[in-house]
Parts: structure tokens; C-alpha cells; sequence
């Protein structure tokens, strides 16, 4: 039981360019999340899921698209990297109440 | 929103007990407070979580007031694994029925030998 994992560990990538970044729980957790963690700072919620096929925006979503195709799965894509998206990208994922996080992608862009 | 107030931080011997403190005096009824703590910018660990009455577990207990308007957080034995940010946080319930944690800060404790 591995619980939720995120891939890759770390990127750096130029600004303009795309990624996406995959969180996978395998608890059979209906909630999944992605946060966004600056330095010095809390977590910023981005999206969310309710649900396989569902998604919907947290506080700050703007030039993140997200995806639920599978129930186990959470992309977060970046179409077009900014500096300003430089930060640590957490995923969590929850039956109801309880979040259980993952280890974090560590994002850089220049 | 819910928001609440830790202190930057605070330094706690091996061995005694580690109490953080948390106001969170806008909080709704039906607002739970979670304690997450996160060493080394790791992903955040859950702790412990109440709506009005003490809770306890393995890890801590959480001591919240009879007004809600606070909350405190208790490690009895504080290790030097204890190394961390503490974040208290209110839970909002989305109209979709999925949470949001509201992260302040936290509190920065470090336990010394």
C-alpha cells in the first residue's frame, strides 16, 4: 500500500513550455486535490475532484488544467509555464474528511 | 473564511511535552479543526482532528475550548523526530461535499536534546 504518489519528484522547465504532473493513491479514495506550496507559506488549494470524470477549481486555478479520467489518478497540467508557477505541487486524496498527502513535485521555472 | 493564528515558533526539551497553541475565533459550528504537521517540506502528515471535544491518539491530543474559539495541540513526549511545522487548520466543507484545508504558517517547533 504505497497510499498517494507523485511523479516526477522534481522538473525544471523554461518558461512557455508544458507539463503535466500525475498523482496516483491507491486507496480508493474518492477526493483527490492539488495544492500549490510557496516558500515560507501554506498550501493553496488549486483543483479538485469529487469524483472519477469531476473537477472543479479551488483558490487559485488560473494556468492549471486538471484531469480525472481514472479513479485512482489526478493530472495537473501546465499548458504554459510561468516563473510566478515556480513552487511545490502537492496532491492529497481523501474517502470524506481525512486528507492523506503526497511527497511533492518540486517545479521550477525559469 | 475561517482563518486562524500559531505562533512563528517555539522550542520544546526532548522528553517534555510540546503544547502549541491555536486561535481560530471565526469558526463556524460546523468547522473541524485538523492539526498537519511537515518535516523537512515533505508532504504534510495528518495528526489529529476535533469539532468540540477533546480527542486523543497515538500521536497527540487536542484540547480544544468549550467556545471554539481555540485549540491546543499536545505531543506528551516530544522527541527530536518532533522537528517540524505545526499547522492548525480549519476544515471548509465545499458545497460539493469535498474539504478545503485553509494552511496558515503553522508553528516551527524544535525540539532540543
Amino acid at each position: 500500500n504505497a497510499g498517494v504518489t507523485q511523479t516526477p519528484k522534481f522538473r525544471v522547465l523554461k518558461t512557455g513550455q508544458s507539463m503535466t504532473l500525475l498523482c496516483a493513491q491507491d486507496m480508493n479514495h474518492e477526493y483527490m486535490y492539488w495544492y500549490r506550496q510557496d516558500p515560507g507559506m501554506g498550501l493553496r488549494l488549486i483543483h479538485y475532484s469529487v469524483g472519477e470524470g469531476t473537477t472543479a477549481k479551488g483558490e487559485v486555478p488560473d494556468g492549471y488544467n486538471v484531469s480525472r479520467l481514472k479513479k485512482q489518478n489526478f493530472l495537473l497540467g501546465l499548458e504554459s509555464a510561468a516563473p510566478s508557477q515556480t513552487s511545490v505541487y502537492f496532491c492529497a486524496s481523501s474517502r470524506r474528511d481525512t486528507q492523506y498527502f503526497g511527497p511533492g513535485t518540486r517545479l521550477t521555472v525559469l | 473564511d475561517a482563518k486562524t493564528t500559531q505562533p512563528t515558533s517555539m522550542d520544546c526539551a526532548e522528553g517534555r511535552a510540546a503544547n502549541l497553541p491555536c486561535n481560530h475565533s471565526t469558526i463556524s459550528g460546523n468547522e473541524y479543526v485538523y492539526w498537519y504537521r511537515q518535516i523537512h517540506s515533505q508532504g504534510p502528515q495528518y495528526i489529529i482532528h476535533g469539532l468540540k471535544n477533546n480527542e486523543t491518539n497515538e500521536m497527540a491530543s487536542l484540547i480544544i475550548t468549550e467556545d471554539r474559539k481555540s485549540s491546543t495541540l499536545i505531543l506528551p513526549h516530544a522527541t527530536l523526530r518532533d522537528t517540524a511545522v505545526y499547522y492548525c487548520i480549519v476544515r471548509v466543507e465545499l458545497r460539493t461535499g469535498a474539504n478545503n484545508l485553509f494552511f496558515g504558517t503553522g508553528t516551527r517547533l524544535t525540539v532540543i536534546p
